[in-house]
């Protein structure tokens, strides 16, 4: 079955230290996406790829790094320099700049403490 | 940049119907989507819209007015598995064609 795979569900870490949410995709989708979503909130654009080896910040991306050395993974690191890391992290992929929907994995529930 | 407002709250009963308007600035527009997500779940296309009109999809439709920037999602013969939160989003016309969700509406539905 095609999809989008986040791991792990539940994460959680001791303040300062850094950590890497894993997303696979295996739909050949170009383009992939991170967002934060915080309670009651909407999600926040923290980093985006449109092609291998090439992504583009996006409105929240200070305390984050991302890499795309495969099409079909994109990793997000929570690094000691983001304040507030507590929440919920989706991953989500599109067929490319003109793919209409976006397809999100399940999500990880990060969590510091 | 790109904004998106929505009503934080929509309260229906079952079986109504019930319309969820969005309205955005941004700076290059391509489409507008709508997305569902129930609590503690990812969420799930919808519907999209790129040209002015309605779109309809069973119980579900959208609308939208390029040039007002303007959308809003119908949901008919309401059921109590549409309680859910709503999210619009737009596509910029940029050449990353960012996309960026609004805030989100949690629709309640009342037996």
């Amino acid at each position: 079955d095609g999809g989008i795979t986040q791991s792990p569900k539940y994460l959680f870490r001791k303040e300062g230290q850094n950590v890497t949410l894993s997303c696979e995709q295996n739909l050949n989708h170009d383009a992939m996406y991170w967002y934060r979503q915080d309670p009651g909130q909407g999600l926040r654009l923290i980093y985006y790829s449109q092609i291998v080896n090439d992504f583009q910040k996006g409105d929240i991306a200070e305390g984050y790094s991302v890499s795309r050395e495969k099409k079909e993974s994109f990793p997000l690191t929570v690094t000691s320099a983001q304040k507030n890391p507590t929440a919920f992290y989706l991953c989500a992929s599109s067929s490319g700049p003109e793919g209409t929907e976006a397809f999100f994995g399940q999500g990880t529930r990060l969590t510091v403490v | 940049g790109q904004s998106l407002e929505q009503p934080s709250e929509v309260t229906a009963v079952e079986g109504a119907i019930v319309q969820i308007n969005c309205t955005y600035q941004t700076s290059g527009f391509y489409g507008l989507s709508w997305y569902q997500q129930h609590d503690g779940g990812a969420p799930t296309f919808l519907s999209y819209n790129a040209l002015d009109g309605l779109e309809e999809t069973g119980r579900f439709s959208s609308f939208l007015s390029r040039s007002d920037s303007y959308g809003y999602l119908l949901l008919q013969e309401l059921q109590m598995k549409d309680s859910a939160s709503y999210f619009c989003a737009v596509r910029d016309s940029g050449s990353a064609r960012q996309l960026t969700f609004g805030s989100g509406t949690q629709l309640t539905v009342l037996p």
